[in-house]
């Protein structure tokens, strides 16, 4: 099992629609959770973060997680076509380190 | 704008030759790191310097060698790359890397490095 999984995509979603962005750990001691938005030839730039079970909202984006099933989450409502990027979730794990799944291509279309 | 600034933006050297990729940051972050990363995949961890010790190595080829020369700089020196070693090289920045820390990695805008 991958330490970190996510569906490569692409993803598509018409503009407004809501984007579902999804990913698994293997690692039960992981203490943090992240998602990073890339665009091409950029950096990973910090999305949302979130350390405890439940949903984090942060305008547009709300992260869930739910460390019983090894999950967590990245919902982006009224998707723009701005979003459009591979987003990343990366795990902090037992072992102080930060861990990126592959990531999620997401195209929100105009 | 990152508050982690990184030099030289771009990067072309060929095999024999040695050269520095630089790393800065001012937001009093005790812990660095070096990330790769290759065209379509995610980063890579390379090495993680922590209150200026180098604390994790991931088993990275001593043709990259790290120096963490105060708290707010970090260096990674090239030599006698491979062409497979072109990639982005990321260098990002986190306030501590203690156990149970919960504090999330700044990036950089990284280094497109490109081995001849």
């Amino acid at each position: 099992q991958k330490e970190v999984e996510q569906n490569s995509g692409p993803l598509s979603v018409p503009e407004g629609a809501i984007a579902s962005l999804n990913c698994t750990y293997s690692d039960r001691g992981s203490q943090s959770f992240f998602w990073y938005r890339q665009y091409s030839g950029k950096s990973p730039e910090l999305i949302m973060f979130i350390y405890s079970n439940g949903d984090k909202e942060d305008g547009r984006f709300t992260a869930q997680l739910n460390k019983a099933s090894q999950y967590v989450s990245l919902l982006i409502r009224d998707s723009q076509p701005s979003d459009s990027a591979t987003y990343l979730c990366a795990v902090f794990r037992s072992n102080y380190k930060l861990t990126f799944g592959k990531g999620t291509l997401l195209t929100v279309n105009p | 704008d990152t508050e982690v600034t990184q030099t030289p933006k771009h990067l072309v050297m060929g095999m024999t030759n040695k050269k520095s990729l630089k790393c800065e940051q001012h937001m009093g972050h005790r812990a660095m790191y070096w990330y790769k990363q290759k065209a379509k995949k995610p980063p890579e961890l390379m090495f993680v310097y922590s209150y200026e010790k180098l604390s994790i190595n991931e088993s990275v080829p001593s043709r990259f060698s790290p120096e963490c020369p105060n708290s707010s700089l970090l260096n990674l020196h090239l030599h006698a790359l491979q062409p497979e070693d072109s990639a982005l090289y990321l260098c990002a920045s986190s306030q501590d890397q203690a156990a149970g820390s919960h504090l999330p990695l700044h990036f950089g805008n990284g280094t497109r490095l490109t081995v001849t």
